[in-house]
């Protein structure tokens, strides 16, 4: 079975350029998120889709980070524009209901 | 405020002997938690979970705990291994989906 896919895996930008970030779930797992791991914290959830319907994304800063997941498959994450907080590395994870998350291996986004 | 706490950043334990990894919450809300495991330049790999139904899950050299008086859960490995090096997260959920983890604990196994 096919893992959680993400590309880039590492980008480099100056503050106040745009950025996006693209994540293709495991087959079949309705559930898609978005999280923001800053170095020596945790995952944080930034945003969770429900097929292509939005579940929850009260931690998400609408002003400059956006999402979106078309046909209820692909996501993207876009961030417009960066500052130099937003360096984390960017986890995508998928589920089937109820049951546990599957991961990634991230976008490292480094912000100059 | 942190929902959910690892206070040990980092562990050291000797190969065959016992790793105990601990973690606490505070939202009361929480019904399922969850131990990861990272290496670096991975993304987080789900190990075990439980229920807030029950006070222990077992899977092989894996053992997590629960006390929902205290608020507490440890995660159990034994024996310990050198392929056991690395961040182990806590993670809680509670309504939605969406997980809440806590900062990690860097085990190191020595031989």
């Amino acid at each position: 079975e096919a893992g959680v896919a993400q590309s880039p895996r590492y980008k480099i930008i100056e503050k106040r350029q745009s950025v996006a970030f693209w994540c293709n779930p495991i087959s079949g797992h309705a559930t898609l998120y978005w999280y923001q791991q800053i170095l020596g914290q945790g995952p944080k959830l930034l945003i969770q889709f429900q097929n292509n319907g939005v579940v929850d994304d009260s931690q998400l800063p609408k002003d400059r980070f956006s999402a979106e997941r078309l046909k209820g498959v692909d996501s993207t994450l876009k961030i417009q524009p960066a500052k130099l907080e937003d360096s984390a590395v960017y986890l995508c994870a998928s589920s089937l209901v109820l049951y546990e998350q599957f991961f990634g291996p991230g976008t490292r986004l480094t912000v100059l | 405020d942190q929902q959910v706490k690892q206070n040990s950043p980092s562990l050291s334990v000797q190969e065959g002997r016992i790793s105990i990894l601990n973690c606490d919450y505070t939202n009361s809300m929480f019904d399922y938690f969850l131990w990861y495991k990272k290496y670096p330049a991975e993304g987080p790999t789900f190990l075990i979970s439980i229920s807030s139904i029950k006070d222990k899950n077992e899977d092989g050299r894996f053992t997590v705990f629960l006390n929902k008086s205290a608020k507490h859960l440890s995660l159990h490995i034994v024996p310990s291994q050198p392929g056991d090096s690395a961040v182990y997260f806590c993670a809680a959920r509670g309504g939605a989906d969406g997980l809440t983890f806590g900062k990690g604990t860097h085990l190191i196994i020595q031989p």
